[in-house]
């Protein structure tokens, strides 16, 4: 258990429509990313965020967005969902923003769009 | 830009038998690297990882790797596999900036024959 909490596990949904991520870090942990892992894209770095500030950002679409609350969970928020946004989202989280850090994830929720 | 090329996509061995997967990487500085192993329906956990100093690391679960500058590689070793090795492997790399997000390969799926 890496201490990492990512709900829903799974769900399903239809195109058009909106879903909302959760994911609670390791305790003590201030820095959060995303990653979206699909059969054809691999594992793809969404975004990090950092006590509450945006601190990276990758391949993530504008249909996507993020955020860190005060409490340090974290919400991925994906709308206008279409069929290829189906993939397993991992949440990860870390005591650091930036330098030499290990990486804990969680076990992902799957998304499957209809 | 960074970038790991894992360039076995499959790799199918016996049980006993020694095991290398092979990964390269692109980074423009000192990179940190990383292995991470997925069962299936599972997160991301990590194997081992180097930062600096002896180019030898020792992991969990008898794995080990070894960093070669000059080859860019940061390849992934076990003198003797088990069935329960068998799950998919992921090589990353990070770096020593304002953000510790990891860049990682596609992956290796490992089997292992009885």
């Amino acid at each position: 258990d890496s201490g990492v909490t990512q709900t829903p596990k799974h769900l399903i949904t239809a195109t058009g429509q909106r879903v909302t991520l959760r994911c609670s870090p390791r305790s003590g942990d201030l820095s959060v990313y995303w990653y979206q892992q699909s059969l054809d894209q691999g594992l793809q770095f969404l975004i990090q965020y950092y006590n509450g500030e945006e601190r990276a950002k990758g391949n993530i679409l504008e249909r996507f967005s993020a955020q860190q609350f005060p409490d340090l969970h974290s919400e991925l928020n994906l709308s206008s969902l279409e069929l290829g946004d189906s993939a397993l989202y991992f949440c990860a989280s870390s005591t650091q923003a930036g330098g030499a850090g290990e990486l804990f994830f969680g076990e992902g929720s799957r998304l499957t769009v209809l | 830009a960074q970038s790991v090329t894992q360039p076995d996509i499959h790799i199918t061995v016996s049980e006993g038998a020694s095991l290398e997967l092979r990964c390269n990487y692109s980074y423009g500085a000192t990179p940190y690297l990383f292995w991470y192993v997925q069962s299936p329906g599972q997160g991301l956990q990590l194997l081992l990882k180097y930062f600096s100093g002896d180019t030898l690391v020792q992991g969990i679960k008898g794995f080990e790797a070894e960093f070669k500058r000059s080859q860019s590689s940061f390849n992934l070793r076990k003198p003797s596999v088990h069935w329960s090795d068998a799950a998919e492997y992921f090589c990353a790399v990070g770096g020593s900036g304002a953000t510790n997000k990891l860049i990682f390969g596609t992956g290796t799926l490992l089997a292992v024959q009885p």
